[in-house]
């Protein structure tokens, strides 16, 4: 069974404190990782998409990174405004394209 | 629109009733998802459109729902019967061509309570 696992379930942070985020998988054959971002009573927001071990992408002070085994979703000097629940999904490796979510990581920085 | 649009936002129904969903995807995008939020939960797959045809169905929790998507663009979501376990966000996304590595891009929601 697909599995993602996000940690921590919370975070807070005082305004320019960075850190980050995890995201564990176990599903094989990997065809692409996602990070949504979702705030309260929103839907999920796209941020990134990465496919292979290595591979980083960037968002302004958002920095998402890809391991075989895990992604991290680095923040750096985070503002209020970046409070929000981070979601990460994979597709399932079923064949299907339905995506499989972790619970999130819900994110609180504090001025 | 610039976006996937949802309606009604908000639905309160009592149990027993019979309950529509309407997603409206990004103009142009053949696939259409269809999932399902609990509070403290993370989206779940409940059923997948390319074009006209339900390529995948396997999370529809049982023949209570029911969807479709008759021209290719705007789906419904049908839930007969419903029953209070049902209460969740359902939301639906799409995207461009389908494909697992595409970015799924999703609608508000719809927010069903069954009293």
């Amino acid at each position: 069974e697909d599995q993602v696992t996000q940690s921590p379930e919370a975070l807070r942070l005082q305004e320019g404190e960075s850190s980050s985020l995890n995201c564990s998988y176990t599903v094989s054959g990997l065809r692409g990782l996602f990070w949504y971002r979702q705030d309260p009573g929103k839907g999920p927001e796209f941020l990134f998409t990465l496919y292979s071990a290595g591979e980083e992408k960037e968002k302004e002070r958002l920095k998402a990174t890809l391991t075989k085994k895990e992604s991290f979703l680095h923040i750096t000097a985070p503002k209020p405004e970046d409070s929000a629940t981070y979601l990460c999904a994979v597709p399932w490796a079923g064949g299907s394209e339905k995506l499989v979510f972790g619970k999130g990581t819900k994110l609180t920085v504090n001025p | 629109g610039a976006g996937v649009s949802q309606t009604p936002s908000n639905k309160v129904t009592e149990k027993g009733k019979y309950v529509e969903l309407r997603c409206d995807p990004i103009s142009g995008h053949t696939a259409l998802y269809w999932y399902r939020q609990s509070l403290g939960q993370g989206p779940e797959f409940l059923i997948y459109f390319q074009g006209t045809g339900a390529a995948d169905d396997s999370g529809l929790p049982n023949d209570r729902f029911f969807a479709v998507r008759p021209e290719g663009s705007v789906s419904t979501l049908k839930i007969q019967r419903t029953e209070r376990g049902d209460s969740a966000v359902y939301l639906c996304a799409s995207s461009l061509y389908g494909g697992a590595g595409q970015p799924q891009h999703f609608g508000d929601g719809t927010r069903l309570s069954i009293l």
